[in-house]
């Protein structure tokens, strides 16, 4: 069985700053790598993912998360955080190769950043 | 393009009563889904319909949970009798195909509160 864990609930910074939100998994076979966020009041959204191939992926909006398999992470960074970066992030892995699709999600990380 | 629609979006019942949800996902998406958000954890995965059928019920407390996806488009999820502990927000999302490596599309959410 797949798990997430996201060592930290809430995660206070000030406007500029840089941001590190961490992401473990367990997981006994290959997996795909989800960060999704959901900000105030709206569904989640993806933020970025890894499927294969490079373990550095970037969005569009400056966030990077880098794929470690040695220490089985997926953590997410942005060097310079927004105001509206404010938003829960979620954590979330799946089973590449075998039978069972399912995304098991992490228990969150609350950003909120202070001007 | 239309992104994933739920309602209501907010709803307050007593204990024993009965509710449904409704979801329509994105014109064209084969797979959806409904996830139980409770608060301080991330989304659970209930049901997962491809097309009118159902691949993955198996975290669906079926003494009191149900959901449909007739003709393989909108779906509903209704439980009764209602508990405390099913106050959450109820998720529905959709993928192209239901491949893990796939986006899922999240709707805003039903937040349900069970007095």
């Amino acid at each position: 069985a797949q798990s997430v864990t996201q060592l930290d609930s809430q995660v206070p910074v000030f406007e500029e700053a840089p941001v590190e939100l961490r992401c473990n998994y367990s997981s006994s076979v290959s997996v795909y790598l989800f960060w999704y966020v959901q900000y105030p009041n709206q569904g989640l959204q993806l933020l970025l993912k890894y499927l294969s191939g490079s373990t550095l992926v970037e969005s569009i909006n400056g966030f990077e998360a880098e794929f470690n398999k040695s220490q089985t992470s997926f953590h997410l960074r942005k060097p310079s955080v927004h105001i509206s970066d404010t938003a829960e992030y979620f954590c979330a892995v799946s089973d590449s190769g075998g039978s069972n699709y399912k995304l098991t999600f992490g228990k969150g990380t609350l950003l909120t950043v202070n001007p | 393009e239309a992104g994933v629609a739920q309602s209501p979006r907010y709803k307050i019942i007593e204990k024993r009563q009965s509710v449904a949800f409704w979801c329509n996902p994105i014109s064209g998406h084969a797979t959806l889904y409904w996830y139980q958000q409770i608060l301080g954890q991330g989304p659970k995965l209930l049901i997962q319909f491809q097309n009118n059928g159902v691949v993955d019920d198996s975290q669906l407390p079926k003494d009191r949970f149900s959901a449909e996806r007739l003709k393989g488009v909108d779906s509903t999820l209704k439980i009764q009798p209602a508990k405390l502990e099913d106050s959450a927000v109820y998720l529905c999302a959709s993928s192209a195909a239901g491949l893990p490596r796939e986006t899922q599309y999240f709707g805003p959410g039903t937040r349900l509160l069970v007095l």
